[in-house]
């Protein structure tokens, strides 16, 4: 089973910074990596797929990067709403895993 | 409009069995690779199951042989079938539809219903 670790726990930035989200695989999942956003009492909804192609509908505040065993999630100008745990996910092979997520606190 | 509504939980207990039901609308479940993730309360996603297109089932090491995925074309709904319930089971369940990019599936999930709560407890 690939683990996903997530880092930071928590980030806690100001309205227009930047944030870093880290997602490390403790094996390569080539490309194949993906981040949710979650905000409470509301289901997943998939951001970034394939490391860097941004789902429908997502703005381009949000970029992906990264290949093998190193991931991160960019948002580039922090806005209230963004406040929410961020999951990574791999489908590189089988069982399918999620890293435990990072919270992103606005100030 | 794609809307997935998830039906079934409720309070179990430990041992006993529960099917939920994922009722599709806006695409055809038999169509998809159609998927449950859970989330136990206060902690992070789990995938639990996927069902391909054709018979093709992948479960996750925590629930196989004790949960079956399968789907009913007539009523366009996906369904998980619990059995041997465990107090760890207890999550918020949600089903899910593998992304197309209008070539082939890639097993991330971009459709999701709301969820319903599962709670094994005696």
């Amino acid at each position: 089973e690939i683990v996903l670790t997530q880092s930071p726990a928590t980030l806690s930035l100001s309205p227009g910074e930047r944030a870093t989200l880290s997602c490390r695989a403790s094996q390569s999942v080539s490309i194949y990596l993906a981040w949710y956003q979650q905000k409470p009492g509301q289901a997943p909804r998939l951001l970034i797929y394939d490391t860097s192609n941004r789902a429908t509908g997502i703005p381009a505040r949000f970029s992906g990067s990264g290949s093998g065993t190193d991931f991160t999630l960019t948002i580039s100008s922090l806005e209230p709403e963004d406040s929410a745990v961020y999951y990574c996910q791999h489908r590189r092979t089988w069982p399918i895993t999620f890293g435990q997520g990072t919270r992103v606190e606005i100030k | 409009e794609v809307q997935l509504e998830e039906s079934g939980g409720g309070l179990i207990q430990p041992g006993g069995s529960l099917t939920l039901s994922c009722a599709v609308s806006g695409l055809i479940v038999s169509a998809n690779y159609m998927s449950w993730v859970r989330q136990a309360p206060g902690k992070g996603l789990e995938w639990v199951a996927t069902l391909y297109t054709g018979v093709a089932t992948y479960y996750s090491d925590s629930v196989k042989g004790r949960f079956t995925i399968s789907r009913d074309n007539s009523k366009n709904t996906l369904n998980l079938q619990m059995s041997r319930l465990r107090a760890e089971d207890t999550a918020v369940y949600y089903c899910a539809r593998s992304y197309y990019d209008g070539s082939d599936y890639h097993n991330y999930f971009d459709y999701w219903g709301h969820g319903t709560l599962v709670t094994v407890s005696s």
